[in-house]
């Protein structure tokens, strides 16, 4: 049982460059979020999806794209890299609701942007 | 609007000393609260909800919610204790995500 996997694990972008950071859960949960790490800033949450086909913004969703096309994925899209998103972006899938009995996080994406 | 707040950054503490982690919040309903670790390149990962009302390794969390606060206690710090401390709160009827504090670094000193 992988759990919540995350692609890649590090990335360096350049200034204006875009990526997709993966996310895909082998669960069956309906819940899937994402959400960014940053030193003495806690956990900001970015987007979140209560099922295929429904996404939602969170806290911090400027400059980032999000899409559920499956239960399974809910990759995150950054178009014009800035160093302000230089952060550990962490995804998460709970089910029943947004408490679940617990979030299930990934290993998450350590990205640079110079 | 949820809010959480940790207002220590990074707490050291010998060990065998007592532990105690701060977490007070906000909300005007019903809130869940829950504390989730993070030990040194592991996942983040639940370590008690205060509906469940248990000690996992140790640990204890009470819901006050006179004071708002749910501070995470145990008695005598272990090394292994070492990693980031997460407060979370979300609301009982589970409507909005979790809202994360800021984090508190837990430091075990030998």
């Amino acid at each position: 049982n992988a759990g919540v996997t995350q692609t890649p694990k590090f990335r360096i972008l350049k200034i204006g460059q875009s990526m997709t950071l993966q996310c895909t859960q082998d669960m069956n949960h309906n819940y899937m979020y994402w959400y960014r790490q940053d030193p003495g800033m806690g956990l900001k949450l970015i987007y979140y999806s209560v099922g295929a086909g429904i996404t939602d913004k969170g806290e911090v969703p400027n400059g980032y794209n999000v899409s559920r096309s499956t239960t399974e994925d809910f990759p995150l899209r950054l178009e014009l890299a800035a160093p302000s998103q230089t952060s550990v972006y962490f995804c998460a899938s709970s089910y029943g609701d947004f408490r679940g009995l617990s979030y299930t996080f990934g290993s998450g994406t350590r990205l640079t942007v110079v | 609007a949820q809010r959480v707040t940790q207002p220590e950054k990074l707490l050291s503490v010998f060990k065998g000393a007592p532990v105690e982690l701060k977490c007070n919040y906000s909300y005007s309903g019903s809130p869940e609260l829950f504390w989730y670790v993070q030990y040194s390149r592991q996942r983040l990962q639940l370590l008690l909800r205060h509906i469940s009302r248990e000690s996992i390794k140790g640990f204890t969390a009470d819901l006050n919610k006179g004071e708002t606060s749910f501070h995470l206690k145990k008695p005598f710090a272990q090394e292994e204790d070492s990693a980031m401390y997460y407060c979370a709160l979300s609301p009982y009827s589970g409507n909005t995500p979790l809202v994360f504090g800021k984090g508190t670094r837990l430091s075990v000193i030998a």
